[in-house]
């Protein structure tokens, strides 16, 4: 079955500290993975995709099909971050299949 | 604002009660997604248009859920005889026709309640 698996519902951190965000994914064929993040009263936005092989606002994110990983990593993160990530798997449908998210918190 | 937009944001209705929503997209995009959000949950896919077929519906979307695209541009979901499970978040999104760079925008969404 196709999942996406997002383990921690709440990650707080100190800023300046570094930030990973977990996600895990089980599918069968070759995956599409995303990051979309929902700031405070704001819509769903697209962060990354692992397609694009890119680093928006100091976040990346490795597919390692071994794990079927698809952590998203900051080195320091900002106050600013602070924000709903969903990690999304997008099958051959075209669908979005999502985690259930997890809240950053950055800390003062 | 060029982005997808929703309407009503918000919708209070008592049980038994038919809601309908509307999902404007993105002018051109000729892919339409709806999800629902509850919560402490990610998004979960509902249905899928392309231009005006709907090409998939998910198992969630009981009889009581209809969605059409009639001339390929906005869409509407009905809820029929609502239920208080029916209470959420609906989102629409939608994306253009190339694959490698079909990212589904997303509306701000309508909060429904079920009283």
């Amino acid at each position: 079955a196709q999942r996406v698996t997002q383990p921690e519902k709440l990650l707080s951190v100190f800023k300046g500290a570094p930030v990973e965000l977990k996600c895990n994914y089980s599918y069968s064929g070759s995956p599409e993975l995303f990051w979309y993040v929902q700031y405070s009263r704001q819509r769903l936005q697209l962060l990354l995709r692992h397609i694009s092989r890119e680093s928006i606002k100091g976040f990346t994110a490795d597919l390692n099909k071994g794990e079927t990983s698809f952590h998203l990593k900051k080195p320091f993160a900002q106050e600013e971050d602070s924000a709903m990530y969903y990690c999304a798997l997008r099958d051959s449908s075209y669908k979005l299949i999502f985690g259930s998210g997890t809240r950053l918190l950055v800390r003062p | 604002d060029t982005g997808v937009s929703q309407d009503p944001r918000h919708k209070i209705t008592k049980r038994g009660q038919n809601v309908t929503f509307r999902c404007d997209p993105i002018s051109e995009h000729n892919r339409l997604y709806w999800y629902r959000q509850t919560l402490g949950q990610g998004p979960e896919f509902l249905t899928y248009f392309q231009n005006e077929a709907q090409l998939e519906k998910s198992r969630l979307l009981s009889d009581r859920f209809s969605a059409e695209r009639p001339k390929g541009s906005f869409s509407t979901l009905e809820i029929q005889r609502t239920e208080q499970g029916d209470s959420a978040m609906y989102l629409c999104a939608s994306s253009p026709k190339r694959r490698h760079t079909d990212t589904q925008y997303f509306g701000p969404g309508t909060r429904l309640t079920v009283l």
